[in-house]
């Protein structure tokens, strides 16, 4: 069971936008930044968003990522069938001492 | 540009070891610690722990101490995972993963830019 709960997957059409979740704890998310992570199969993951917000340089604007107590969200606009992938949040766990991701979510585009 | 390169997939007996590599280019590797992460078969990413590699100082998650082991190779920018008496669930792909932070207003912001290609440690019979 992973310390950070995220839906299993996701569905939009091409074009429309998805959000997925990313729920901890003030032990994790509440006092840390969250990063995200795209990991296509069979491939390693990518750097998606970092420091709850931030893109890195060639990282497409209809990614967008969002901080809130103890949630995280990332989201994804003008989806498009290159966008299928499995996508992580991780954080700090400042309890454990431990770096911790969520179970990961399965964006699907219909 | 920044990048890590691992070692190939390994085929081993229960019972036996297996040591992975992770080299570095394109940045200085005394400057950032190194991750390693793992991936079992159709399941989510699981955080092993981490190495200074400034002063060799290894981390290791709850679940993994005692048969895992971080070391490194600065002469030729290089960490390693060992892992002793596999067992059949150690079926993983292994990934380093360079740590990347910022301290902001007071927190420490971590995250992991870039990841190595992946190795695939099958322990089979």
């Amino acid at each position: 069971q992973s310390a950070l709960t995220q839906p299993p997957s996701v569905s939009a059409a091409p074009g429309q936008k998805v959000t997925i979740s990313c729920s901890g704890s003030s032990r994790d998310i509440g006092n840390n930044y969250v990063s995200w992570y795209q990991q296509f199969p069979r491939t390693a993951p990518k750097l998606l968003i970092y420091e709850n917000r931030k893109r890195p340089s060639g990282v497409p604007d209809r990614f967008s990522g969002s901080k809130s107590g103890t949630s995280a969200t990332l989201g994804i606009t003008g989806l498009q069938t290159g966008d299928e992938a499995d996508y992580y949040c991780g954080t700090w766990d400042s309890s454990l001492s431990a770096w911790v991701f969520g179970g990961g979510t399965k964006v699907t585009v219909l | 540009q920044v990048q890590l390169v691992q070692s190939g997939s390994e085929l081993k007996k229960p019972g036996a070891s297996v040591k992975v590599s992770c080299e570095a280019s394109g940045y200085t590797f005394t400057n950032y610690p190194i991750n390693w992460v793992r991936q079992a078969p159709g399941q989510g990413l699981e955080w092993l722990g981490w190495i200074n590699t400034n002063t060799g100082n290894p981390t290791y998650a709850q679940d993994f101490t005692g048969r895992f082991v971080f070391s490194l190779d600065t002469s030729v920018s290089t960490a390693y995972l060992q892992i002793s008496s596999l067992k059949a669930e150690d079926t993983a792909v292994y990934y380093c993963a360079r740590d990347d932070l910022s301290l902001v207003r007071g927190v420490i912001s971590h995250w992991f830019d870039p990841w190595g290609q992946g190795t695939l440690v099958t322990v089979s019979s």
